[in-house]
């Protein structure tokens, strides 16, 4: 396993549209987490997923958001209605109770 | 409540030379754990290194060492004989007892100069 990778890398898109990212995990990984940096920022925690179940949500993840895990392997984000503030990189990682790998994040522009 | 200080905003430093990037955290929680974590231009975060509050020895792997020290609440990382490659932003990250996220610093910025 090459460790967790994103799609897309790169996106760019207007105001008002939806968006959906992806991540796959490392496999044998049960837990998998989303993250939200913003410009000299460190990154910040959005939800957490053990297997299929979304078992904690950040306040930051408004009800535009929404993060799915449907068989217990990739996670998709989706933002809805995007806005010029949701300009950022979003970073999945997955691990163990112990520790967190990420993967490479997917930088989001909205115009 | 959870908070991890980064002071240094940017540091730079000549090839060769060793540089110390300083975090401090707070935390209420009597077991937790610290991370370093590497964010090189690329963007991808790479995990350095895992304390649990129990381990107060220093580490040391390769160029790399670390200094917890409780009685501060710090977790200094070294880097010894710099070289261009570490040029990237550091991130220091808290979790605690029962929390499945981790809580980030604001990261510092090495610049290492040939």
């Amino acid at each position: 396993d090459t460790g967790v990778s994103q799609n897309p890398r790169h996106k760019i898109t207007k105001r008002g549209q939806n968006v959906t990212f992806r991540c796959d995990p490392i496999s044998e990984h049960n837990r998998l987490y989303w993250y939200r940096q913003t410009l000299g920022q460190g990154p910040e925690f959005l939800t957490y997923f053990q297997n299929e179940a979304q078992l904690e949500k950040s306040r930051l993840l408004s009800d535009r958001f929404s993060a799915e895990r449907p068989k217990g392997s990739f996670s998709t984000l989706e933002i809805q209605r995007t806005e010029q503030g949701d300009s950022a990189m979003y970073l999945c990682a997955s691990g163990t109770p112990r520790d967190q790998y990420f993967g490479p994040g997917t930088r989001l522009l909205v115009l | 409540a959870q908070k991890v200080t980064q002071a240094q905003t940017e540091i730079s430093v000549v090839e060769k030379e060793d540089v110390t990037l300083d975090c401090v955290y707070e935390t209420r929680d009597t077991t937790y754990y610290l991370f370093w974590y590497k964010q090189p231009p690329s963007g991808e975060l790479v995990f350095l290194i895992r304390r649990n509050s129990f381990d107060e020895q220093n580490e040391i792997s390769g160029r790399y060492s670390w200094n917890f020290q409780k009685s501060t609440s710090s977790f200094n990382f070294t880097i010894t004989a710099s070289q261009v490659v570490d040029s990237a932003v550091y991130f220091c990250a808290l979790r605690g007892t029962g929390a499945n996220n981790l809580f980030f610093g604001t990261g510092t910025r090495l610049t290492v100069i040939p």
